[in-house]
Order: structure tokens, then C-alpha cells, then sequence
């Protein structure tokens, strides 16, 4: 069964604090891995698409890595706008369905 | 950009009644989803389509059903709703071709409640 695990449940930060959240996942044949950002009352915003380990992929204060195991989003210096939910999704070979992690709900003080 | 609509934000209903949730994307593309999101479960797929009238069950659609009737419309039907049908509906859609078409846009979400 494709399953998808994210940890820490929960995360706060104090502003400036590096820090690494984790998505741990089965899937029979990667055909992608997706991070997706989620603020409260809205609907997941896209991030990153990760499709083979050893692919990084960077977009401001966000870096997401992969492994065959597990996929990394490691947030640089963040800042409290970066406060959100963060949502990890396996696409398994052969189908169009995403599978997706529960999220780490991350807060961000000044 | 890509945008995916859903007509309510917020809707109440009573235990029974049908409910319809609609869903519109204005990029031509070819697959939508629909999904609930519950507290401490994530995202759930309940179905999807991949064309016009095609449709698949996901892994929740028990007490639900979909209608694709234009490209760009995908509804979600319950058919008799239930207190345990509330939840954060999210449809989503998706190129399906090329090296971005896996990904998955999504609406804003409607919150049904039903009681």
C-alpha cells in the first residue's frame, strides 16, 4: 500500500531558525514527489515536483531533496510569512492520483 | 496562471438532502480530482476523471458521485448527506501530458457542514 509520512506533526520556530521537515514514504514505482504549501482556509498551493533521487530544488527559503525513502524540505532563515502547513504527496507509477502525508504544521514568531 | 473554482466557500446542509459541489478550471486541462481533508487523515481521493464523462473511483467514494459533463466542469455529488460527509471538500486539476502535468492545482475549498 502507498503510504506517506510526515514529521514533525508540529514545528515552531523562532525567526532565523534553520530547520528540516521530513516525508517518509512507500510507493510502488516514484513516478514524482510533490511538496505543497497549505494556509489556513485555503487550498494547497504548489511548491516542488521532485521526480528521481539526488534531485534538489530551490525556491527562495525552501530547499526539497530526495532520496528513495524520503524527501526533505529544509527552510533557510524563515521568516513568520513562511507560517503554514506543509503537505507531501507521492504520485505512484502508472496513475494520475496523488497520495498525501498528514502535514507539519509549521509557525514562525518573530 | 491556473485557476480552479469552486462555487461555495462555506455550505450548510441538512442530514438527507442532495448536495452538489462544483468545480471549474479555465486551463483546459485534462484530469480533475476531488478530495476532503479531515483533521489528523490528510487528503483523500474520492474520485477523479480523466476526460469528459470518464470517471474513477478514488480511495473514499462511498455515498458520493461525480459528474463531467464539459472539460472544464467536474461536480461532486452526495447523494443523501450525512453528519459524517462534513468536512473541507478540495477539487484540484491537472494538465496530464508534458513535464508539468502531473501537478495539481486546487481550488480554495468548500467546508460543508451537514446536520
Amino acid at each position: 500500500e502507498d503510504q506517506v509520512t510526515q514529521s514533525p506533526e508540529a514545528l515552531r520556530l523562532q525567526e532565523g531558525e534553520s530547520s528540516s521537515l521530513n516525508c517518509s514514504y512507500t510507493v510502488s514505482g516514484l513516478r514524482g514527489l510533490f511538496w505543497y504549501r497549505q494556509d489556513p482556509g485555503k487550498g494547497p498551493e504548489f511548491l516542488f515536483t521532485l521526480y528521481s533521487a539526488g534531485e534538489e530544488k530551490e525556491k527562495e527559503r525552501l530547499k526539497a531533496t530526495l532520496t528513495k525513502k524520503e524527501s526533505f524540505l529544509h527552510i533557510t532563515a524563515p521568516k513568520p510569512e513562511d507560517s503554514a502547513t506543509y503537505l507531501c504527496a507521492v504520485q505512484p507509477g502508472g496513475f494520475q492520483k496523488l497520495v498525501f502525508g498528514t502535514g507539519t504544521r509549521l509557525l514562525v514568531s518573530p | 496562471d491556473v485557476k480552479v473554482t469552486q462555487s461555495s466557500r462555506y455550505l450548510v446542509k441538512r442530514t438527507g438532502e442532495k448536495v452538489f459541489l462544483e468545480c471549474v478550471q479555465d486551463m483546459d486541462h485534462e484530469n480533475m480530482f476531488w478530495y476532503r481533508q479531515d483533521p489528523g487523515l490528510g487528503l483523500r481521493l474520492i474520485y477523479f476523471s480523466y476526460d469528459v464523462k470518464m470517471k474513477e473511483k478514488g480511495d473514499i467514494p462511498e455515498g458520493y458521485s461525480v459528474s463531467r459533463e464539459k472539460k472544464e466542469r467536474f461536480s461532486l455529488i452526495l447523494e443523501s448527506a450525512s453528519t459524517n460527509q462534513t468536512s473541507m471538500y478540495l477539487c484540484a486539476s491537472s494538465l496530464g501530458t508534458g513535464p508539468s502535468g502531473d501537478i495539481q492545482y486546487f481550488g480554495a475549498g468548500t467546508r460543508l457542514s451537514v446536520l
